[in-house]
């Protein structure tokens, strides 16, 4: 079965400070990736996502993924991250492995936060 | 488009009594799934519904759990009987075939006492 890796659960950051947040997935053939983002009290919402073409691909609020098909990781970086980035961080696969349909195998989620 | 609408958003509730949430998927979308969010267990998968078929519930923790989708526009996930174990964040999420992105509501927060 498909498995995904989240290696940091917590994180804490000073503001400006950059962030990378590791995710490894277990299957090497053509996957979809994600990453979602719950904030404090809310629900998940999607940061950004790779089907395919470019490998570095960019999300909202200036958050960027890169996929490295060699490594099995899909990493989110944030070149200088701000007070209201804290939240919880969600990596998620889709691929042969996953069970099919739709249905998406979640990392146990990395909680950042960032101080003043 | 509202989103995935779910109700009640908060839920408290008796050990022992029955308890039905509620969710409205975006329309148009084909797969509907409903997941758990705990501190100790994070988030986890119940069950799933393509077209409205359950097609994969090996996540419902227990026979107390049960989940219905009678028609494209509605789904029910109903606990009975509750237990305190039973508290947790349940979120909806729906998603179009081909797409694989899943787009959650609100949530609804169950606290069994």
């Amino acid at each position: 079965a498909q498995s995904v890796s989240q290696h940091n659960h917590h994180v804490i950051l000073s503001e400006a400070a950059s962030l990378e947040l590791g995710c490894n997935y277990s299957y090497g053939g053509t996957v979809n990736l994600f990453w979602y983002v719950q904030y404090p009290g809310q629900h998940l919402q999607l940061l950004l996502k790779y089907f395919s073409g470019d490998p570095l691909v960019k999300g909202i609020k200036g958050f960027e993924a890169e996929f490295i098909k060699s490594k099995f990781s899909f990493n989110l970086r944030k070149p200088s991250v701000q007070w209201s980035d804290t939240a919880e961080y969600f990596c998620a696969v889709n691929g042969p492995l996953t069970g099919g349909g739709n249905k998406l195998t979640f990392g146990t989620g990395t909680q950042l936060k960032v101080e003043l | 488009d509202a989103g995935v609408i779910q109700s009640p958003r908060h839920e408290v509730t008796e050990m022992g009594q029955e308890v039905t949430l509620r969710c409205k998927p975006i329309s148009g979308h084909d797969y509907l799934f409903w997941y758990r969010q705990t501190m100790m267990r994070g988030l986890e998968l119940l069950i799933y519904f393509n077209n409205n078929v359950p097609i994969d519930d090996s996540g419902m923790p227990e026979d107390r759990f049960s989940a219905k989708m009678p028609n494209a526009s509605f789904s029910t996930l109903k606990i009975q009987p509750s237990e305190p174990r039973d508290s947790a964040v349940y979120f909806c999420a729906s998603s179009l075939v081909g797409s694989d992105e899943q787009y959650f509501g609100p949530g609804t927060r169950l606290t069994v006492t």
